[in-house]
């Protein structure tokens, strides 16, 4: 099973809200990321956890605000967003941080 | 940064043709390549991998090349059939520590 699961798949939201992304896998992988995509463009790195520990920010912006309450979970809270936000984000998982990772599905997300 | 990158952005090959997806990366210490398809609506997925002590790995149907001389990889995917159609990503591991995703080149299968 190399299943990564990310709720909700789709979310519109104003630059006032609070909403949070959520991902959850169940291998026993211990390295979990967050990337952001824009149309016809690769993935961008913004978060990487290893053992649930923060290891690298990729110079994110303050509004966005990753949370990993477990080794199996990891969120992404979201708060007072721009429209140039909007993209998919996705959540990865993988054994270390060396290793090949695994993809959920994403989460379209449009900032009105 | 990044220091890898694809020479084409698409590709159309007829179905049944073998289709070739080129890679080139800049630093010659990265020593670890994966390559990752993406379908319309969809996260990446895991094709096949290659660390830099090989120059040649075969799964089914995809075959990746490496030539570290001058710095480039290629994925070749053997009878393209119409569900092959996705952005195809190579992805460096350079630091160790996270990947590195190239430009990203999207083929299309013509039946």
């Amino acid at each position: 099973d190399t299943e990564v699961t990310q709720t909700p798949k789709h979310l519109v939201m104003g630059m006032t809200n609070k909403k949070s992304l959520k991902c959850e896998q169940h291998m026993g992988h211990r390295a979990m990321y967050w990337y952001k995509q824009k149309a016809k463009k690769p993935p961008e790195l913004m978060f990487v956890y290893s053992y649930e520990k923060l290891s690298i920010n990729e110079s994110v912006p303050s509004r966005f605000s990753p949370e990993c309450p477990n080794s199996s979970l990891l969120n992404l809270h979201l708060h007072a967003l721009q429209p140039e936000d909007s993209a998919l984000y996705l959540c990865a998982s993988s054994q270390s941080t060396k290793n090949i990772q695994y993809f959920g599905a994403g989460t379209r997300l449009s900032v009105l | 940064g990044e220091s890898v990158g694809l020479h084409l952005p698409t590709l159309s090959v007829q179905e049944g043709d073998n289709s070739i997806i080129n890679c080139a990366y800049s630093n010659s210490a990265s020593d670890y390549f994966i390559w990752y398809k993406q379908e319309s609506g969809k996260g990446p997925q895991f094709i096949i991998d290659i660390r830099s002590n090989m120059d040649k790995r075969q799964g089914q149907r995809v075959t990746v090349l490496l030539n570290k001389t001058v710095k480039h990889l290629s994925l070749q995917i053997a009878a393209t059939q119409p569900g092959d159609s996705a952005v195809y990503f190579c992805a460096d591991n350079l630091t160790g520590n996270q990947f590195y995703f190239g430009t990203g080149t999207s083929l299309t299968v013509i039946p």
